[in-house]
């Protein structure tokens, strides 16, 4: 079974420069997460879709930060415009399901690292 | 807002020793604790979970204990071995909110 698959895995930007990222889950995951982690912190939910309708934004700095998951299948991340503690991996999961129980099957890419000059 | 902390980021134990890591939170509403491994230059992976009726769950030689009344729960690796040696971070969270400790770092000597 393939993984979560995500790309680009490294990228360094300048600030004010605009940057996307992509993720795509494990077939037949209705759950998509997108995580920020900042070197020395543990990783932040930034949003989570349930297909393709979010279930939770709270945490996604809506200013410049937006994300979109049109078909319910793969998503994109953009930061527009970068700024310098944008700097941070940037994980993308799946699940099958969502709630609680759900976090026991989510499954990690390997991450974008976001490098902002 | 850190409500769930890992205060040490390091730990070193020797090979068939026993690993404690553990985690504090603050939210008394969070009903659902997890830990997750973490290698580098790859994503989490998901290791135990624990609810919040229960005190205990155990999985082969990881454990994970639960206290309720000090909002702390700490995971157990018995005996420890060299290949678990990865950053290990604790969750805790309701529903779809969940949150992640900053990480213990933790090497395994042979």
């Amino acid at each position: 079974e393939a993984g979560v698959a995500q790309s680009p895995r490294y990228k360094i930007i300048e600030k004010r420069q605009s940057v996307a990222f992509w993720c795509n889950p494990i077939s037949g995951h209705a759950t998509l997460y997108w995580y920020q982690q900042i070197l020395g912190q543990g990783p932040k939910l930034l949003i989570q879709f349930q297909n393709n309708g979010v279930v939770d934004d709270s945490q996604l700095p809506k200013d410049r930060f937006s994300a979109e998951r049109l078909k319910g299948v793969d998503s994109t991340l953009k930061i527009q415009p970068a700024k310098l503690e944008d700097s941070a991996v940037y994980l993308c999961a799946s699940s099958l399901g969502t709630g609680t129980a759900s976090y026991n099957e989510q499954f990690f890419g390997p991450g974008t690292r976001l490098t902002v000059l | 807002d850190q409500q769930v902390k890992q205060n040490s980021p390091s730990l070193s134990v020797q090979e068939g020793r026993i690993s404690i890591l553990n985690c504090d939170y603050t939210n008394s509403m969070f009903d659902y604790f997890l830990w997750y491994k973490k290698y580098p230059a790859e994503g989490p992976t998901f290791l135990i979970s624990i609810s919040s009726i229960k005190d205990k769950n155990e999985d082969g030689r990881f454990t994970v204990f639960l206290n309720k009344s000090a909002k702390h729960l700490s995971l157990h690796i018995v005996p420890s071995q060299p290949g678990d040696s990865a950053v290990y971070f604790c969750a805790a969270g309701s529903n779809n909110d969940m949150r992640f400790g900053a990480g213990t770092r933790l090497t395994v000597k042979p």
